[in-house]
């Protein structure tokens, strides 16, 4: 069955540090991949998304997150965080076969001053 | 443009009680989604709509039935609440069936006594 793995659950950085999370997907057809992240108390909001084409794709707040489709990973990254990305993130996948969003697990990020 | 709205924000039944959500989005979205949301397991999809006048299961429909009214609104009704289904609630919507983003509700926090 198709599946999203995010492996760190929870991330404490202090400002300016650099974050990486790790998302890697189950599923080998074509997919479309996304970041949400939910900021306490509020909905999924979308982060950034890739469908096709440069396999770097560039959202909103300073995110990035690389495709790597030889190794079914779809990482988020920020080179310098800000208390105000306290949130917690979900990656996402959608085959075109399944028409389902498949979600990870969560992976809380709390920054520190 | 409120984009999906829900109602109610929060809730408290007992259990065998019986109550449904509402959803309703505004965006002229063809696909509604019905997700919950607990703890360390992300979001799992309950049951969706890709088009008005069709419903399909998701992941984890035990417990539920829905209804797609119009294109506008889609519900979730809990008929015999239990426990378990003590949750967090998320509608949402995407323009086609496939590979589009979700846009997301606020949620419904229900509490199962």
């Amino acid at each position: 069955a198709q599946s999203v793995s995010q492996h760190n659950h929870h991330v404490i950085l202090s400002e300016a540090a650099s974050l990486e999370l790790g998302c890697n997907y189950s599923y080998g057809g074509t997919v479309n991949l996304f970041w949400y992240v939910q900021y306490p108390g509020q909905h999924l909001q979308l982060l950034l998304k890739y469908f096709s084409g440069d396999p770097l794709v560039k959202g909103i707040k300073g995110f990035e997150a690389e495709f790597i489709k030889s190794k079914f990973s779809f990482n988020l990254r920020k080179p310098s965080v800000q208390w105000s990305d306290t949130a917690e993130y979900f990656c996402a996948v959608i085959s075109y076969n399944t028409d389902k969003l498949i979600f990870g697990t969560g992976t809380r990020l709390q920054v520190f001053p | 443009n409120a984009g999906v709205t829900q109602t109610p924000k929060f809730q408290v039944l007992k259990t065998g009680q019986s109550m449904t959500l509402q959803c309703a989005q505004d965006m002229n979205h063809n696909s509604m989604y019905w997700y919950r949301q607990d703890p360390g397991m992300g979001l799992r999809l309950i049951y969706y709509s890709a088009s008005e006048g069709t419903t399909d299961k998701g992941e984890v429909p035990n417990g539920y039935n829905v209804s797609r009214l119009n294109k506008r609104e889609f519900s979730l009704r809990l008929e015999s609440a239990a426990p378990s289904q003590t949750s967090v609630y998320f509608c949402a919507s995407s323009p086609k069936r496939q590979a589009y983003e979700q846009y997301f509700g606020p949620g419904t926090r229900l509490t199962v006594t």
